[in-house]
């Protein structure tokens, strides 16, 4: 099952730079997109979301845009910071009539911030 | 900022053994989730709940899995004879509305290990 894709397994960036974390989905019924932050050995914290009636949505240093015609989605950060440093995952929900939101994941994309 | 917790935090089981994975959801949260990820691999979906009712099943939740709320706050996924592939990180969700805002929050998880 890989409605879901993030291509690049990890990424370096020097601290105060821009990270840019990408993912791919192939459902057309989608209709609502998070991004999660993981560190090892914990539960993945929410950070941004976007509903598929948007384009962008900005919550202070992270930024998510979604391309509809492309299927893809993205996570800015800026300035980056090394406290960033963890596995983000992008996840999508669709609704199917009513049914309950379960999220379908990407496989993360490890996030270093070099000092 | 209230939270998703679970209990315990780590679980060592023999082989055939049943567990009982323990939330305590967002207090005003309504909806409910069991995630898993298997080391090294993506977290993948296995149950929402909603009204006291399964809402949704992944087929990976199969006979040997269930879930309850036994009162107001808790929640528990219950794996009746456990087995080794069932070694994985176990994820609590829960979210407020299953409508346009889905996001749902994550408990720090149980690490499962079946011998």
């Amino acid at each position: 099952d890989q409605q879901v894709k993030q291509n690049s397994p990890s990424l370096s960036v020097q601290e105060g730079r821009i990270s840019i974390l990408n993912c791919d989905y192939t459902n057309s019924m989608f209709d609502y997109f998070l991004w999660y932050k993981k560190y090892p050995a914990e539960g993945p914290t929410f950070l941004i979301s976007i509903s598929s009636i948007k384009d962008k949505n900005e919550d202070g240093r992270f930024t998510v845009f979604l391309n509809k015609s492309a299927k893809h989605l993205s996570l800015h950060i800026v300035p980056s910071q090394p406290g960033d440093s963890a596995v983000y995952f992008c996840a999508a929900s669709a609704k199917y009539g009513g049914a309950t939101n379960k999220l379908i994941f990407g496989t993360g994309t490890l996030l270093a911030v070099q000092p | 900022e209230p939270e998703v917790t679970q209990t315990p935090s780590h679980q060592v089981t023999q082989m055939g053994q049943e567990v009982i994975l323990r939330c305590v959801p967002i207090s005003n949260h309504l909806y409910f989730y069991w995630y898993r990820q298997i080391l090294g691999q993506k977290v993948e979906f296995l149950v929402s709940f909603y009204n006291n009712e399964i809402s949704e099943k992944s087929e990976i939740f199969d006979d040997q899995f269930s879930v309850e709320r036994p009162d107001g706050s808790n929640f528990t996924l219950k794996i009746r004879s456990t087995k080794l592939e069932d070694s994985a990180m176990y994820f609590c969700a829960s979210s407020e509305f299953a409508g346009r805002v889905k996001t749902q929050y994550f408990g720090p998880g149980t690490r499962l290990l079946v011998l």
